[in-house]
């Protein structure tokens, strides 16, 4: 089963609009971490927020994690068309080994000008 | 120059042929990963090898076969290839050494894998 998941599954939006993304998971984990896969291409890392960190900003990306919710958000702020692409949330739970990364299925982000 | 690098980028091939995807990075990397995408975008490790000894081995069937010939290099070969096979698969690497809390992980480009 998927530790993460996504919230929404799809989300359409003009440029310069607020896009927010969550996350939610199941079990204790390590870390969480962000990542961009645009269309037909390989994911890429935006962000990692430790288990004991709570906020963390990355220029126009906002990440929060509350661990007694077992959730986390992702804010992009001021979007642009560039960032159309599906963003993932992936947990390193904390009895996994190295690397284990656990994703959900993503939220499918459309930035229209 | 590209990362981790994987080929090839696309596949197209019958049931029951055997294939491999070749995976390379160039970052030094202790650890290397394969991960399948299915149709539904869910992204599920499949194997992680650290300096070309085996450490994760998820329940995969053992038609698919990791070889790490050295720490730079894990490939995958797939035999008996089957319909359910059709997917994405990403190669990836990561760096040993870092904290548990903060490493980065670095995928390829993906090869599609298409069984007809």
């Amino acid at each position: 089963s998927q530790q993460g998941e996504e919230d929404p599954q799809a989300l359409s939006i003009q440029e310069g609009e607020n896009a927010t993304m969550n996350c939610s998971y199941k079990t204790s984990i390590n870390n969480l971490q962000w990542y961009r896969q645009n269309s037909g291409r390989g994911l890429v890392h935006l962000i990692l927020i430790r288990s004991n960190e709570r906020e963390k900003h990355s220029g126009r990306l906002r990440v929060t994690l509350d661990t007694s919710k077992k959730s986390s958000s992702l804010l992009i702020t001021a979007s642009r068309a560039a960032d159309t692409a599906s963003y993932f949330c992936a947990t390193d739970g904390a009895t996994d080994s190295w690397g284990k990364l656990q994703f959900g299925a993503g939220t499918q982000v459309v930035v229209t000008p | 120059d590209t990362a981790v690098s994987q080929t090839p980028k696309y596949l197209v091939t019958q049931m029951g042929n055997d294939k491999s995807i070749k995976c390379e990075q160039n970052l030094g990397h202790d650890t290397m990963y394969w991960y399948k995408q299915d149709s539904k975008k869910f992204l599920k490790i499949m194997f992680s090898y650290n300096n070309k000894e085996l450490i994760i081995n998820e329940t995969v069937p053992n038609r698919f076969s990791p070889k790490s010939p050295d720490k730079a290099h894990l490939n995958l070969h797939i035999n008996s290839l089957e319909l359910g096979d059709s997917a994405v698969y990403f190669c990836a690497s990561s760096q040993d050494g870092e904290s548990w809390y903060d490493y980065t992980i670095y995928f390829g480009e993906g090869s599609w894998l298409t069984v007809v």
